[in-house]
């Protein structure tokens, strides 16, 4: 079935940096835009950015400019998402969702199970 | 940047229709979509593009949206509608979430 699989629970000390991965399975990877949303404990979602899984672009939100990284690796079927210099106020949950429309932008009918990412001295 | 205002909170008794709104300037003129999100898990696609369902989902589930304000309305609601609801709309290729709405039912 169509799925997308993250990567397991991280700690990570203020300053350093995260790698999460997101395994895609059930459909062809590089027909559907890969999106990247996080949780903040008790709060609402928050768009991170997003990659073309078919040819590498990415856009990414003003929020994160320059601390968040998106990439895929086609061969793995898999979309990567990094943030560095990592803050107290980075500990939440962050999903991988895969976009309905394939690169026209509708909406996310796939998500991972969410990845739980914790920023602690 | 744009913005999509939800309200907190949301009361419904079992069987009747609730209805939760989400406002934004222009919103009639963007699409919207309606996510559903349980506690612990991770949201669900119930209406995109406005007013259409994903397969699976409900069709006690249904959306519209006009000027500046889309609603998400779930008819004959039932427990297990019980969740926290956040609109999404598209703004120059940048998704933004609403700050979501408690549902609750009882």
């Amino acid at each position: 079935q169509v799925q997308l699989v993250q990567s397991g629970t991280e700690v990570k000390k203020p300053g350093a940096s995260v790698k999460v991965s997101c395994k895609a399975s059930g459909y062809t990877f590089t027909n559907y835009a890969m999106f990247w949303v996080r949780q903040a404990p008790g709060q609402s979602l928050e768009w991170m950015g997003w990659i073309n899984t078919a040819n590498g672009n990415t856009k990414y939100s003003r929020n994160f400019q320059g601390r968040v990284t998106i990439t895929r690796d086609t061969s793995a079927t898999t979309s990567y998402m990094e943030v560095s210099s990592l803050t107290s106020e980075d500990t939440a949950v962050y999903y991988c969702a895969r976009n309905l429309g394939g690169s026209t932008l509708i909406g996310f009918d796939i998500w991972g199970q969410g990845t739980m990412v914790t920023v602690s001295s | 940047s744009y913005e999509l205002t939800q309200p907190p909170s949301v009361s419904v008794s079992p069987g009747q229709t609730a209805s939760i709104t989400c406002s934004g300037d222009k919103l009639g003129e963007k699409y919207s979509c309606w996510y559903q999100q349980k506690p612990g898990q991770s949201p669900v696609l119930v209406i995109y593009q406005d007013t259409k369902r994903p397969s699976g989902i409900s069709e006690r589930f249904s959306g519209s949206n006009s000027g500046n304000t889309a609603t998400l309305t779930i008819s004959e609601t039932q427990t297990m509608d019980e969740a926290d609801y956040y609109c999404q709309a598209w703004d120059s290729s940048t998704a933004v979430f609403g700050l979501g709405t408690k549902l609750t039912v009882l």
